[in-house]
């Protein structure tokens, strides 16, 4: 049963406006959120992370903001740029124990 | 610094082979981990190791086994291959205590067992 889900495969975005990626979850004892970017024939790259005493992260044009409440985060790419384009998968964990992966959005970040 | 490198890049086994999956890092990380990824599932963890001579089960060990002989590589071996295990293996690895810092990954391993 996946505790980590990403119900959007795929997302196309115009170049210069905002990417929304959307990620739920159902455990209640995650307190820890990563997003990780993904190029075809690469690894998985860390991109930001959350943890659940707060409900904003942000790292220049990436925003993470969770809602513990409705166990949802969302990572919001502003401007979106034609490089951002790659499968973006969030995960989650409770402290110390393994994380837990969503199946991954691909975004497309068109010109 | 080549962070984590892994070997091969593509394989192809048959029914019953076995093979083993090489996993380094130059990173002098602690913790280093083993994970498949799956046409519409996210990645899942076949076992970790938190530091050097240790090994952990993760979520879905069944039919692997691992050593951590060094602390810089991590072997994933496959003794009697079956189709389910075709898949992306991907190896990564992380300082300090196991699943409390950022992982990093390898470029991954594709797996074809016919």
């Amino acid at each position: 049963d996946q505790q980590v889900k990403q119900n959007s495969p795929s997302l196309s975005v115009q170049e210069g406006r905002i990417s929304i990626l959307n990620c739920d979850y159902t455990n209640s004892m995650f307190d820890y959120f990563l997003w990780y970017k993904k190029y075809p024939a690469e690894g998985p790259t860390f991109l930001i992370s959350i943890s659940s005493i707060k409900d904003k992260n942000e790292d220049g044009r990436f925003t993470v903001f969770l809602n513990k409440s409705a166990k949802h985060l969302s990572l919001h790419i502003v401007p979106s740029q034609p490089g951002d384009s790659a499968v973006y998968f969030c995960a989650a964990s409770a402290v110390g124990n393994q994380f837990y992966f969503g199946t991954g959005t691909s975004l497309t970040v068109i010109p | 610094n080549a962070g984590v490198t892994q070997t091969p890049k593509f394989q192809v086994l048959k029914t019953g082979q076995s093979m083993t999956l090489q996993c380094a890092q130059d990173m002098n990380h602690n913790s280093m981990y083993w994970y498949r990824q799956d046409p519409g599932m996210g990645l899942r963890l076949i076992y970790y190791s938190a530091s050097e001579g240790t090994t952990d089960k993760g979520e879905v060990p069944d039919g692997y086994n691992v050593s951590r002989l060094k602390k810089q590589n991590f072997l994933l071996g496959l003794e009697s291959a079956a189709p389910s295990q075709t898949s992306v293996y991907f190896c990564a690895s992380s300082n300090g205590l196991a699943f409390q810092e950022t992982q990093y990954f390898g470029p991954g391993t594709r797996l074809l067992v016919l």
